[in-house]
């Protein structure tokens, strides 16, 4: 399978435990960004990332919210505390470039539900 | 605070009519342009994307953009009940990365 892969792809947490989502990007692609989707919301950008830079954090909460991707591995971002208004559908895009018309795809997507 | 508007409909069509979904958006600096299918709790599908003014044709799909009114569109052709999902417009200004999304046209259509 060469597109973007996610996991989990349902993750239910209690509040004030951590969440970690986790995707690996297109094989080809170096740049990884993450959007939510709240319920009855737009799709939102959140931040963007290339291998061990965080590029663009500007839609990510200030708070308990951090991003990464590592050297080797999968994106990971993490909610830390999380509380019912975290519970949304997270997608990860990827694309071979982050400048001019390079199109982005997304992955499965993972939905978290904070109970 | 760069938007990007649609119709959050629903809008119906019967089996076989062409559906046309439009999208304006605020930043005149926009440089790309891409439509996203989304079916009920599936993640966004990449379509069509479009840069230049004009028409761009894909199968049963073609994206229009006009700059100048900051306005694009789909057309999508004899339409099938297959094709009832939300449609995404998404924008991305100039060299930046990010895209900025519409909320969605729920599209419906009607054997």
């Amino acid at each position: 399978n060469a597109g973007v892969m996610q996991n989990p792809r349902h993750l239910v947490r209690r509040r004030g435990q951590e969440a970690r989502l986790r995707c690996s990007p297109m094989k080809g692609h170096s740049h990884v960004y993450w959007y939510r989707q709240l319920p009855e919301e737009g799709l939102k950008f959140m931040v963007y990332l290339q291998k061990e830079n965080i590029i663009d954090e500007s839609g990510m909460p200030k708070e308990r919210f951090s991003a990464e991707f590592p050297k080797e591995g999968p994106s990971i971002l993490r909610i830390q505390q999380v509380v019912r208004g975290d519970s949304a559908a997270y997608f990860c895009a990827s694309s071979p470039r982050g400048d001019g018309s390079y199109e982005q795809y997304f992955g499965p997507g993972t939905r978290l539900t904070v109970t | 605070q760069k938007e990007v508007e649609q119709n959050s409909g629903p809008l119906s069509v019967p089996e076989g009519a062409i559906a046309s979904l439009n999208c304006t958006y605020s930043d005149r600096g926009s440089q790309s342009f891409f439509w996203y299918r989304q079916y009920s709790g599936k993640s966004p599908e990449l379509i069509m994307s479009i840069y230049s003014n004009g028409d761009k044709e894909d199968g049963r799909f073609t994206a229009q953009l006009n700059k100048a009114s900051q306005y694009v569109s789909l057309l999508i052709r004899d339409s099938q009940p297959s094709d009832s999902a939300t449609y995404l417009c998404a924008v991305k200004e100039g060299s930046n990365y990010k895209l900025t999304f519409g909320k969605g046209t729920l599209l419906t259509v009607n054997p």
